[in-house]
């Protein structure tokens, strides 16, 4: 089975701080991706990424930034946390298969700024 | 650009009767896959069912079948015989078979089942 997991379920941040959520994926995926999800907007992508070293913005990347280093890792990193960025966030990955490009997501990390 | 509509915020419905929630969509690309997820009180994302574009007949996956009119650019899902454990969050999605290869969401539907 494919495992995609999030460094936190839930975190609490002041506002300024810099916060980084971890995603991690154990199928060699080429595709990874970072949404947000707010209540009666479904999920709004920030980040997605090809390949290692690569980043493509999404709709939502203003006050965000990514990092993939390795294949398997993409980070999600909110350089000085704002209230309006409580949410929760949800890391996915993918590949071509028979059903498209199907994703599988991580448990997602409910972020709180305070 | 790909839009995903829901309009249905949200429905209930009596444990084993059938269920249908709407999904339309927008887009241009000329061949893309079509997805419905189910997200319960955990949070988490469960893959349910997939449609594309260019398939002749609707999908099936055991209680789910997404009723795919083309030219209509709807794509619902149908829950046959619900059950208490189906309550929960659901949301159509699409992808471009091409170009980028993110999920487009629509805002989702949270249903209820009732016993």
């Amino acid at each position: 089975d494919v495992k995609v997991t999030q460094s936190s379920r839930y975190l609490v941040k002041r506002t300024g701080e810099k916060v980084f959520l971890e995603c991690v994926q154990d199928m060699d995926h080429e595709n990874m991706f970072w949404y947000r999800q707010d209540p009666g907007l479904g999920l709004r992508l920030i980040y997605f990424s090809y390949d290692v070293k690569m980043k493509e913005k999404g709709d939502i990347p203003e006050g965000y930034s990514v990092s993939r280093e390795k294949k398997e890792r993409f980070s999600l990193i909110l350089e000085s946390a704002s209230t309006n960025q409580t949410s929760m966030y949800l890391c996915a990955s993918s590949f071509w298969r028979e059903r498209g490009y199907e994703q599988y997501f991580g448990p997602g990390t409910r972020l709180t700024v305070t | 650009a790909q839009k995903i509509t829901q309009t249905q915020p949200g429905m209930f419905v009596q444990e084993k009767e059938a269920v249908t929630l709407d999904c339309t969509y927008d887009t241009s690309d000329p061949s893309y896959g079509l997805f419905w997820y189910k997200q319960p009180s955990s949070g988490e994302m469960i893959f349910l069912i997939y449609q594309g574009s260019y398939d002749q007949q609707n999908a099936t996956e055991g209680r789910y079948s997404l009723n795919f009119q083309k030219a209509r650019k709807s794509a619902n899902l149908v829950i046959s015989a619900s059950q208490l454990g189906d309550s929960a969050m659901y949301f159509c999605a699409m992808s471009p078979d091409t170009g980028r290869r993110a999920l487009t969401f629509g805002s989702g539907t949270r249903l209820q089942v009732q016993p």
